[in-house]
């Protein structure tokens, strides 16, 4: 059973440029969450869905992010207009119906903004 | 959720035990025990949780007090790959499914 996937593995943008962080969980999970962990920082909440749901979204910034999870496909965290603040690790998780906070994480999307 | 404390950095000795204390004096009676590590660069892995009972898996041993109140983590024979970022996070456990509530965790460094 292949683990949660994150791609790319690392990102690099321009200011102003748009970021695409995908991520797969894993086989049966049908519960993803997103965490971003800045430099030096601890890992932050970000967003938690299900399929075709936003679930949480209390620690996505107001702007420029976006989060879905289509009923095909894998879970897309959406960064419009990049800045360099938004230079961080960003985490995916997964855990399967049923079994509440045994989240399995996804090796992470290392964006580096320009 | 309650809050925990948790020390900022330990050293432990390769081949000894590793004890990681953490401090959740607010907990309440529905509330588990859950830990997690970070290794440098990479993704939060997911070690052990428990309720009231100790809890033992291939990875560690979870000892809870009788009150609750504080538990440790043992890692039984540290190695150098052992060295990370360990984190005790306190969490409801509905059958619902929630954000995890990361705090600063111990760094915990294994050495010769």
């Amino acid at each position: 059973n292949a683990g949660v996937m994150q791609n790319p593995r690392h990102l690099v943008r321009r200011r102003g440029q748009e970021a695409r962080l995908r991520c797969s969980p894993m086989k049966g999970h049908s519960h993803v969450y997103w965490y971003r962990q800045l430099p030096e920082e601890g890992l932050k909440f970000m967003v938690y869905l299900q399929k075709e749901n936003i679930i949480d979204e209390s620690g996505m910034p107001k702007e420029r992010f976006s989060a879905e999870f289509p009923k095909e496909g894998p879970s897309i965290l959406r960064i419009q207009q990049v800045v360099r603040g938004d230079s961080a690790a960003y985490f995916c998780a997964s855990s399967p119906p049923g079994l509440a906070d045994t989240q399995y994480f996804g090796p992470g999307t290392r964006l580096t903004v320009l | 959720d309650a809050k925990t404390t948790q020390p900022t950095s330990m050293d432990c000795a390769e081949g000894r035990a590793a004890n990681l204390p953490c401090n959740h004096s607010t907990i309440s009676g529905n509330e588990y025990v859950y830990w997690y590590r970070q290794i440098h660069s990479q993704g939060p892995q997911y070690i052990i949780h428990g309720l009231k009972n100790n809890e033992t898996n291939e990875m560690a041993s979870l000892i809870i007090t009788e009150d609750r109140k504080s538990s440790t983590l043992i890692l039984p024979h540290a190695t150098l790959r052992d060295t990370a970022v360990y984190y005790c996070i306190v969490r409801l456990n509905t059958g619902t499914a929630s954000k995890l509530t990361f705090g600063t965790g111990t760094r915990l460094q294994v050495t010769l």
